[in-house]
């Protein structure tokens, strides 16, 4: 149980182009997901908090018109990085909480590898 | 948010009980204590978590003393496949003061043959 899957686990773009990453709850309902971006040998930094129905809410720092999160069902969230340029290639992870559960245990996806070329 | 403080890195060899230790001084009432297993280029693996006394699952222990101002985590009889990164973290329960996992720098096991 708890598995939470991404797609794509790897892409290279163009600079200027944009990129859709997914992020599936596959055996739960998650109402919380987050966002998560880590560079080379660096911890996790969270990037955002995404909630099923409403807007994402933006860690200090983090352009939320460049990295658009939509949660549109308690199953699926999506972070685009719109006009990529190669300062954020990146490994961006996802994590999803359960709804209905008493901590904050966050179960987290594989990665996707972004290289902006 | 409770800061916490790991080793930077630890060594064992395989076969031996390896134990990280994890402060956080700041811990609040509300606050759970979770432990995570991140090998590269790959999500945070979950491992155990807890509130007080000890915890014991099929992969770890989890030791937690009367004040909570730190934890240990057990890892029984490492092999090589156990070498990764360790994050200690503090979070708040879901209905309380909603705290997002903050990861610290982490603790870099190696498992030497």
């Amino acid at each position: 149980g708890a598995v939470v899957s991404q797609h794509p686990s790897r892409v290279i773009c163009k600079s200027g182009t944009s990129v859709k990453i997914e992020c599936r709850s596959l055996d739960f309902q998650a109402t919380t997901m987050f966002w998560y971006r880590q560079f080379p040998k660096q911890s996790l930094m969270l990037m955002a908090t995404s909630n099923e129905g409403s807007k994402a809410t933006y860690e200090q720092g983090v352009e939320k018109d460049k990295f658009l999160i939509n949660h549109a069902s308690l199953t699926l969230s999506t972070l685009t990085v719109t006009s990529a340029h190669p300062e954020d290639s990146s490994f961006y992870i996802c994590s999803a909480r359960a709804s209905g559960g008493v901590t904050d245990t966050q179960y987290f996806g594989p990665g996707t590898r972004l290289t902006v070329l | 948010l409770a800061k916490t403080t790991q080793p930077i890195s630890m060594d064992s060899y395989e076969g031996q009980e390896v134990n990280i230790t994890c402060s956080h001084n700041n811990i609040a009432t509300n606050d759970y204590i979770t432990w995570y297993q991140q090998f590269p280029s790959q999500g945070p693996r979950f491992i155990i978590q807890g509130y007080k006394t000890k915890v014991t699952n099929e992969v770890a222990s989890l030791f937690i003393p009367a004040d909570r101002k730190s934890s240990t985590l057990s890892l029984p009889r490492v092999s090589l496949s156990d070498t990764a990164v360790y994050y200690c973290l503090v979070g708040a329960y879901y209905g309380g003061s909603q705290g997002n996992l903050i990861f610290g720098k982490g603790t870099k096991l190696s498992v030497k043959p």
